[in-house]
């Protein structure tokens, strides 16, 4: 069965700095990683995907992460955060053998000081 | 294109009462989801369609939850009776069967509170 595990339930970070989300995930094959941000009140937004090749993937709103299969990793990152960033982000696994279901973490939910 | 469709956006009943949750997916999306999202928590596969049939419902507790898909597009799922523990957003998720697309949208969710 596919896993996934945020340790960081709580992020606060300066406006400007910069942003790093973990996420572990456990899949006996190659996975299908994925980070959606969701803001209060608001559906899940796909800000990346990661199914092969380049394991450096760009996303949207200046987002990226990178898969590291040694670590069983998929973080997301930002250089540079804006106010607007604040929200909570999901790292999610999926499997075309696992009927491409999404298996989401926990959640890190991410504050940022002006 | 227009996005998933749920209604309603918020539901208040109390225990025992029945609910039920309405989504239409993206023109075309052949496959549809029902996820579970308790406060706090990551969202939870309750049910998955193919088309009109059933994938996975191995996480949906069929004893006071059902869904169906009747014509293949939209789809109703329903609680009876509720419990308190089933306060959470409901969100539905339609996608293209092709697993290299992946194109997963997910609605705005319908948000139950249970008293």
């Amino acid at each position: 069965a596919q896993s996934v595990t945020q340790p960081d339930i709580h992020i606060t970070v300066s406006e400007g700095a910069s942003l790093e989300l973990r996420c572990n995930y456990s899949y006996g094959a190659t996975p299908y990683l994925f980070w959606y941000v969701q803001s209060p009140g608001q559906g899940l937004q796909l800000l990346l995907k990661y199914f092969s090749g380049d394991t450096l993937v760009q996303g949207i709103k200046g987002f990226e992460a990178e898969f590291k299969r040694s670590q069983s990793s998929f973080n997301l990152r930002k250089p540079s955060v804006h106010w607007s960033d604040a929200a909570e982000y999901f790292c999610a696994v999926g499997a075309r053998a696992a009927g491409n279901k999404l298996t989401f973490g926990g959640g890190t939910r991410v504050l940022v000081k002006p | 294109e227009a996005g998933v469709a749920q209604s309603p956006r918020y539901k208040i009943i109390e225990k025992r009462q029945s609910v039920a949750f309405w989504c239409n997916p993206i023109s075309g999306h052949a496959t549809l989801y029902w996820y579970q999202q308790i406060l706090g928590q990551g969202p939870k596969l309750l049910i998955q369609f193919q088309n009109n049939g059933v994938v996975d419902d191995s996480q949906l507790p069929k004893d006071r939850f059902s869904a169906e898909r009747l014509k293949g597009v939209d789809s109703t799922l329903k609680i009876q009776p509720a419990k308190l523990e089933d306060s959470a957003v409901y969100l539905c998720a339609s996608s293209l069967a092709l697993p290299t697309n992946y194109g997963y949208t997910f609605g705005s969710g319908t948000r139950l509170t249970v008293v």
